[in-house]
């Protein structure tokens, strides 16, 4: 696609119902990330992927979380147990090549709610 | 680790004055440097970035951002800014590494608003 699709766009959980989040990223495109923006924050880093292979799951706030990325494409965030604190934007983004300094393009966002 | 600072959490500015959203950051190495865009319910447009060579750099809607080595800033500017500017723009920072991998940390952005 043109660029970084995600779904569902907006979300509403009950707290301890599960989610999944999906992204597609921008084909061909090697590296793919998970970022989490409270509201009026900036995006925070928590998960990163080097085609299926996930390198980096440092931010991930807890066991509760959990990416992946199974042929190096389309990804899914799952949370297990959602809680309020799980209310965010999650946002996706992709880059060409997983080298420094390469752009990096971000997805719409899924907005998730937890009540 | 690093980060980035943005100092001022609203800049307001008249329609076709000038404007400068600021940017420090800090970093191990030399920093890649990035500003993204947030419009209301939106994801984050890329602007601009900075690798390396000229400091100066021009990017996306007449924007522009000054690299500043010694001051650790990087400073996005616009010479005449428009209404439709009015946005939440992020500075974001990733360090050169030769193991691969582009992981960015962003700034706690800036709302712009112009105004008429």
């Amino acid at each position: 696609g043109a660029g970084v699709s995600q779904s569902p766009r907006y979300k509403v959980a009950k707290r301890g119902q599960d989610v999944a989040l999906r992204c597609d990223p921008i084909s061909g495109h090697v590296s793919l990330f998970w970022y989490q923006q409270a509201l009026g924050q900036g995006p925070e880093f928590l998960t990163y992927f080097q085609n299926e292979a996930q390198l980096d799951k440092s931010g991930l706030p807890s066991d509760r979380f959990f990416a992946e990325r199974p042929e190096g494409s389309v990804s899914t965030l799952k949370i297990q147990r959602t809680q309020q604190e799980d209310s965010a934007v999650y946002l996706c983004a992709s880059s060409l090549r997983d080298s420094s300094g390469n752009t990096i393009y971000f997805g719409e966002g899924s907005w998730l709610t937890v009540v | 680790a690093q980060s980035v600072a943005q100092p001022e959490d609203q800049v307001n500015v008249a329609e076709g004055n000038p404007l400068t959203v600021k940017c420090t950051y800090s970093v191990s190495g030399n920093p890649y440097l990035f500003w993204y865009v947030q419009y209301p319910n939106r994801g984050l447009q890329f602007l601009l970035k900075y690798i390396t060579g000229d400091n100066l750099v021009k990017g996306s809607y007449g924007f522009e951002a000054e690299f500043n080595k010694s001051q650790t800033s990087f400073h996005l500017k616009k010479p005449s800014a428009l209404v439709s500017d009015s946005a939440l723009y992020f500075c974001a920072v990733s360090p050169f590494t030769t193991g691969g991998g582009n992981k960015l940390t962003f700034g706690t952005g800036t709302q712009l608003k112009v105004e008429l």
